[in-house]
């Protein structure tokens, strides 16, 4: 079965810097990739996808992505983060061919904000 | 368009009651599933369903129960609430293990 672990409970980073969230999965094939976003009291949104071709995928709101076979990553990134971008951070693997257990879903990462 | 619709929004239940939560997805996805999020533990996999008539368990299976008639609905059954089940529950569809779409939560509390 298929995991994925982002290292990183809490990342606090300043308005403006850039940002990086790791995610690491493990799965015996190339997986389908995801990160989804959770703001306070809401439901998850899709920031982006990978499914196959270019290994450096473009989301929603200036994030984007890198599939790295290599060293089964797929972490998060985005050159100015904005106060707007606190909010829990999930990762997710998803089986290619469709599993029939939905994704899996990382623990989470809470990325806090300093003006 | 809905999406994915969850009801209720919130709901307090005493110990030992049972109650559903509903789930419509209008979007003809085969699969449909049920997580619950509890702090630092993540989102977690009650029961999926691959299919009308089809179900099975996930991670944390015990005290519910599932059933899926129509594509459309995927209701989850709490037989006897217990404190523990206190959670958010999300219900989630999607297409052949690809990005799922989820509900707004329904945010339990068991007295």
């Amino acid at each position: 079965a298929q995991s994925v672990t982002q290292p990183d409970i809490h990342i606090t980073v300043s308005e403006g810097a850039s940002l990086e969230l790791r995610c690491n999965y493990s799965y015996g094939a190339t997986p389908y990739l995801f990160w989804y976003v959770q703001s306070p009291g809401q439901g998850l949104q899709l920031l982006l996808k990978y499914f196959s071709g270019d290994t450096l995928v473009q989301g929603i709101k200036g994030f984007e992505a890198e599939f790295k076979r290599s060293q089964s990553s797929f972490n998060l990134r985005k050159p100015s983060v904005h106060w707007s971008d606190a909010a829990e951070y999930f990762c997710a693997v998803g089986v290619r061919g469709g599993g029939a257990d939905g994704l899996t879903f990382g623990k989470g990462t809470h990325l806090i904000i300093q003006p | 368009n809905a999406g994915v619709t969850q009801t209720p929004k919130f709901q307090v239940l005493k110990t030992g009651q049972s109650m559903t939560l509903q789930c419509a997805q209008d979007m003809n996805h085969e699969y449909m599933s049920w997580y619950r999020q509890d702090p630092g533990m993540g989102l977690r996999l009650i029961h999926y369903s691959v299919g009308a008539g089809i179900t099975d368990q996930g991670e944390v299976p015990n005290g519910y129960n599932v059933s899926r008639s129509t594509t459309e609905d995927f209701p989850l059954r709490l037989l006897s609430a217990a404190p523990s089940q206190t959670s958010v529950y999300f219900c989630a569809s999607s297409y052949s293990g690809r990005e799922a779409f989820f509900g707004q939560g329904t945010r339990l509390t068991v007295v």
